[in-house]
């Protein structure tokens, strides 16, 4: 089955530093990524979509110049999370769509991110 | 998308059917009934979805009722590594947009 990858599953970083997430899709091309944050105890939300080749496209409230996301390839995209701060700190999972036609969404293991 | 109204947690003993409800009232009639889980700690991991037909595969079954307006996810024999978040979304299929979930129904499996 369709398989998606994330590194790393863990980070702790020092507030003021910038943390990049790769989300990978190992075995499929994903012309559409999408990245949830989950906060605990709380649902996933979405932050943003990401299509291969093009700009993400965010969700209201999330800020595009603090997530900056890049699907450079049909099977990578990358969260990079700049100038972190504790408010930071949460799950962060994305998830791949294949190409046309498929509905399918699978999702990655998730990261686990802790700003100190 | 529709929203969707689900019990906040259940309990189920080992071994025994979980049948987790699921209110959709407004769902449109493009609009299918998809069902994740989470498993504490990792990503959605896709279970089922249906239009109006019952549906089963080797996870679960879907059982949609005829008005649509609301259907049940059953896991025939629940074990221990059942126990997770389960969330029921609507959307239209095929549309290339995102997933919405609620809150979902946190089932928890006991010995």
């Amino acid at each position: 089955g369709a398989v998606v990858s994330q590194h790393p599953s863990r980070v702790i970083c020092k507030s003021g530093t910038s943390v990049k997430i790769e989300c990978r899709s190992l075995d499929f091309q994903a012309t559409t990524m999408f990245w949830y944050r989950q906060f605990p105890k709380q649902s996933l939300m979405l932050m943003a979509t990401s299509n291969e080749g093009s700009k993400a496209t965010y969700e209201q409230g999330v800020e595009k110049d603090k997530f900056l996301i890049n699907h450079a390839s049909l099977t990578l995209s990358t969260l990079t999370v700049t100038s972190a701060h504790p408010e930071d700190s949460s799950f962060y999972i994305c998830s791949a769509k294949p190409g046309q036609g498929a509905d399918e969404q699978f999702f990655g293991p998730g990261t686990r991110l802790t700003v100190l | 998308d529709a929203k969707t109204t689900q019990p906040p947690s259940m309990d189920c003993a080992e071994g025994r059917a979980a049948n987790l409800p699921c209110n959709h009232s407004t769902i449109s009639g493009n609009e299918y009934v998809y069902w994740y889980r989470q498993i504490h700690s990792q990503g959605p991991q896709y279970i089922i979805h249906g239009l109006k037909n019952n549906e089963t595969n080797e996870m679960a079954s879907l059982i949609i009722t005829e008005d649509r307006k609301s259907s049940t996810l059953i896991l025939p024999h629940a074990t221990l590594r059942d126990t997770a978040v389960y969330y029921c979304i609507v959307r239209v299929r095929n549309a290339g947009n995102m997933l919405t979930f609620g809150g979902g129904t946190r089932l928890m499996v006991k010995p």
